[in-house]
């Protein structure tokens, strides 16, 4: 059974500051790996999708890396603003559906 | 463009009542769609898939069911609802291979009493 662990469950930084959130899985057979983010009460935002045979992935502020042997995949948030603040969550694919993490709340202070 | 539809957004329910939520997707044709609950403190965990009309497979065994009479429409069920029904339900879909990117709906919040 995969398990996803992301680590730390919650984060607070200071406006402009670089963000790392951290995404561990046990079973390194997946499809891709997917983050997401989910604001209270919302549905979830796709944000980045990295393939298995992929390294990394980026969208403007945001770059994910993907080490498949290793079961470990980053989120990098660049200069953080207050509109990022939010519950960051991955997934990865694998044996037909997505197995999640528990999320890192991010709080980003003005 | 794709757009993904549930409704109600919110739901008291007492115990023991009955539960539909629905899902629709447009946009899109043949989707593979998927029903997760989001519980209080916890991660989303996948309730039910189908790759097609009539064909739906349950990940958890409970006293929900599920069910898809139209190709892009999902329909959430309970016959008797429990307590621990309560949290965030949200449907999702995707296209090509069931492992391929999901797209979230906004949810529907329940509550029950």
């Amino acid at each position: 059974k995969q398990e996803v662990t992301q680590i730390p469950a919650a984060l607070s930084v200071p406006e402009g500051e670089n963000l790392v959130l951290n995404c561990s899985f046990t079973d390194s057979a997946i499809y891709n790996l997917q983050w997401f983010r989910q604001d209270p009460g919302k549905g979830l935002t796709s944000l980045l999708l990295i393939q298995s045979s992929q390294r990394e992935q980026t969208s403007g502020r945001l770059n994910a890396s993907l080490d498949k042997s290793s079961g470990r995949s980053t989120l990098y948030i660049a200069a953080s603003q207050p509109g990022d603040s939010a519950t960051y969550l991955c997934a990865v694919s694998g044996d037909y559906k997505l197995s999640f993490g528990a999320g890192t709340t991010v709080t980003v202070r003005a | 463009s794709q757009t993904i539809h549930q409704w109600p957004a919110t739901l008291v329910q007492p115990v023991g009542s009955p539960l539909s939520l629905e899902c629709t997707v447009e946009g899109t044709s043949n989707p593979n769609l998927y029903w997760y609950r989001q519980a209080a403190g916890r991660g989303l965990q996948l309730l039910f898939y189908s790759v097609g009309i009539g064909q739906i497979s349950s990940e958890v065994p409970q006293n929900l069911s599920a069910s898809r009479p139209q190709d892009r429409q999902f329909i959430l069920s309970s016959k008797k609802l429990l307590l621990s029904d309560s949290g965030f339900y949200l449907c999702a879909w995707s296209v090509g291979s069931i492992d391929y990117e999901q797209y979230f709906g906004p949810g529907t919040r329940l509550t029950v009493t």
